[in-house]
């Protein structure tokens, strides 16, 4: 079945340092794929989306490609801020428009 | 435009009481889904309304767990009675749209349940 592996956190950086948060895939078909964050305290929201391959999603300096030949979504960002501190979820959406989700990954960014 | 709203934040009960949470979704949102997020883990679906109609159940565990969603709005979520295995975020989410790929979905806050 379908399923979103994510690199295991935390992961801890000090301001303005490059991320990348791996997310790989196993799909059937031609899935979209998501980036949903959580910020302390509040609801998860969707961060950014690709819904081909090649795509890139984009928004708040985060980018992601969907590549399909290496089935990956990776989440980048080239300087973290503190505010960016939140838990990041990736996730697959298929035809039965349902989301799996990824087990998260804990950001936090020091001053 | 007023966001996902659910009731209760936060829940504590004993083992074998029943509960309930309830959804709002934003107007105009056909799509709801029930999703439950245990400690560390990402949230696992539980059920999928189209209006009225669960039109994705599999993964309630029916033996204990019930949901409505009367008139295509608002939605309950039921648990009776609950098991310690129950304490987890429970979360709702709407959708503007079905069909594949949407994706979109607009969470609530969620319901914190602690059962002791």
């Amino acid at each position: 079945g379908n399923s979103v592996t994510q690199m295991e956190g935390p992961v801890t950086l000090s301001e303005e340092a490059f991320l990348t948060i791996n997310c790989t895939y196993t799909a059937t078909g031609y899935p979209s794929l998501f980036w949903y964050v959580q910020y302390p305290g509040e609801g998860l929201q969707l961060l950014l989306k690709a819904t081909k391959a090649d795509d890139k999603g984009s928004n708040k300096g985060f980018e992601a490609t969907y590549r399909k030949e290496t089935t990956s979504f990776h989440l980048e960002k080239g300087s973290v801020q503190v505010s960016d501190s939140a838990v990041y979820f990736c996730a697959l959406g298929g035809a039965t428009n349902k989301l799996i989700f990824g087990t998260g990954t804990l950001l936090a960014v020091q001053p | 435009e007023a966001g996902v709203v659910q009731s209760p934040r936060y829940k504590i009960i004993e083992k074998k009481q029943p509960v309930a949470f309830w959804c709002n979704p934003i107007s105009g949102h056909n799509t709801l889904y029930w999703y439950r997020q245990n400690l560390g883990q990402g949230p696992e679906l539980l059920i999928r309304y189209e209006n009225e109609e669960a039109v994705d159940d599999s993964q309630l565990p029916k033996d204990r767990f019930s949901a409505e969603r009367l008139k295509g709005v608002d939605s309950t979520l039921k648990i009776q009675p609950a098991e310690l295995g129950d304490s987890a975020v429970y979360l709702c989410a709407s959708s503007p749209k079905g069909g594949r790929g949407a994706g979109e979905l607009f969470f609530g806050e969620g319901s914190r349940l602690t059962v002791l």
